[in-house]
């Protein structure tokens, strides 16, 4: 369903470790996700995305999983570095239908 | 990845008075353009989704006299907020798409203030 414009969660991380930010989606018939990193006064950045045919998939630092029984989505972020810090977004989409985002949250990194 | 370019970046307006935002597939053909709302600290809503040389779609609760946009062509969309007030002070936020339906890309953002 729709986002409902929830105040963001924030996640803390110290530089170098690994971070996983989760996100639940709730429509079933979605077959395609991405998640997005957005800066401050930017829009939104493509980081990887997932098919519904696939239950893991890996980019450079980055790793998404999906698990389609408990609809849930997470991204890991492998050392963490300062320049990741900013709000990520995970976002569903039914084929040929609307993207959908989630609620998102922050993440800090400390150095 | 392809690029899609929005200006202006910010805009600030009178109350009352109209304020369009374009946004831009440089690389590519953008069959289906979106466009999206967000206020601080929460997450982006779909305001309308357009596609070329029809009428766009607006998401319920969105004023489509209000908010009326244009998209003429495989590389432009427009968004006009009509008649703004300062409750539409937001950050507007497009994105477009081309015809193999897959990821869309996203506009740098329009920070829009009315005063």
């Amino acid at each position: 369903g729709e986002s409902v414009g929830l105040h963001l969660p924030t996640l803390s991380v110290q530089e170098g470790d690994n971070s996983i930010i989760n996100c639940a989606y709730s429509n079933s018939a979605s077959d395609y996700f991405i998640w997005y990193k957005q800066e401050s006064g930017k829009g939104p950045q493509f980081i990887i995305d997932i098919r519904s045919n696939m239950d893991k998939r890996q980019g450079q630092r980055v790793t998404v999983l999906l698990n389609k029984t408990v609809k849930h989505l997470s991204l890991q972020i492998a050392a963490t570095q300062p320049g990741d810090s900013a709000v990520y977004f995970c976002a569903e989409r039914e084929y040929g239908n609307k993207l959908v985002f989630g609620a998102g949250t922050i993440l800090r990194v400390k150095s | 990845g392809a690029v899609v370019s929005q200006h202006p970046s910010r805009v600030i307006c009178k109350s009352g008075t109209s304020v369009k935002i374009e946004c831009r597939s440089l690389d590519f053909q953008a069959t289906t353009m979106f466009w999206y709302r967000q206020f601080p600290k929460q997450s982006l809503m779909l305001m309308a989704t357009s596609n070329e040389g029809s009428k766009a779609t607006y998401e319920q609760g969105v004023e489509k006299d209000k908010f009326l946009i244009n998209h003429a062509s495989l590389t432009l969309s427009t968004l006009t907020v009509t008649s703004a007030h300062p409750e539409d002070s937001s950050f507007y936020i497009c994105s477009a798409r081309d015809s193999t339906n897959t990821e869309a890309f996203f506009g740098q953002g329009t920070r829009l203030t009315v005063v």
